[in-house]
């Protein structure tokens, strides 16, 4: 039973596009959520984070965007740039608990 | 700043050797945990520590076991290693409860089992 889906496995966008990468969930509890990078033979570096009674955070090139009634979250790169190629990985955090529980992970790809 | 160290980077083990992985932080965090990655798996927790002397399990424990004697190390341990240990296994840690505080993370420990 997953509680955070990142349906797409991969992504390729083109440099200076936008890259979208999305992440569902479906406990309606969770406080927060968070998204992290991670480079190959390197551990996932924080990237930015909104709480479930907000919508939107930015943060510089990164915005993240929340649906709650769908259960959705989003996080915008604006412009992609192909340093930005990694993977992405979305997370809640888990209330009543001290754990986080966090998706699959959506390649990104930006190409030069 | 180390942040979060993982020793070793790299091990090969036989089925059915132990090891013990050490994860240090030097952020003065009360709460570490371990991870594996698997591909198309995301990132599992095994077992989690919320300060020194602490430990509870995770998603996936077995198999593993944890000790957290000094609130700085936080210890994997496999006792009989399986080849379904293969993994690359991460150590994190964070300040506190509150969920806006990131976890940061290891550079992982890539395990092989033969």
């Amino acid at each position: 039973d997953q509680q955070v889906k990142q349906n797409s496995p991969s992504l390729s966008v083109q440099e200076g596009r936008i890259s979208i990468l999305n992440c569902d969930y479906t406990n309606s509890m969770f406080d927060y959520f968070l998204w992290y990078k991670k480079y190959p033979a390197e551990g996932p570096t924080f990237l930015i984070s909104i709480s479930s009674i907000k919508d939107k955070n930015e943060d510089g090139r990164f915005t993240v965007f929340l649906n709650k009634s769908a259960k959705h979250l989003s996080l915008h790169i604006v412009p992609s740039q192909p340093g930005d190629s990694a993977v992405y990985f979305c997370a809640a955090d888990d209330t009543g608990t001290y754990k986080y529980i966090f998706g699959t992970g959506t390649r990104l790809k930006v190409l030069a | 700043n180390a942040g979060v160290t993982q020793t070793p980077k790299f091990r090969v083990l036989k089925t059915g050797q132990s090891m013990t992985l050490l994860c240090a932080q030097d952020m003065n965090h009360e709460y570490m945990y371990w991870y594996r990655q698997d591909p198309g798996m995301g990132l599992r927790l095994i077992h989690y520590s919320v300060g020194e002397g602490t430990t509870a399990k995770g998603e996936v424990p077995d198999g593993y076991n944890v000790s957290r004697l000094k609130k700085q190390n936080f210890l994997l341990g496999l006792e009989s290693a399986a080849p379904s240990q293969t993994s690359v296994y991460f150590c994190a840690s964070t300040t506190g409860r509150a969920g806006n505080q990131p976890q940061h993370f290891g550079d992982g420990t890539r395990l092989s089992i033969l």
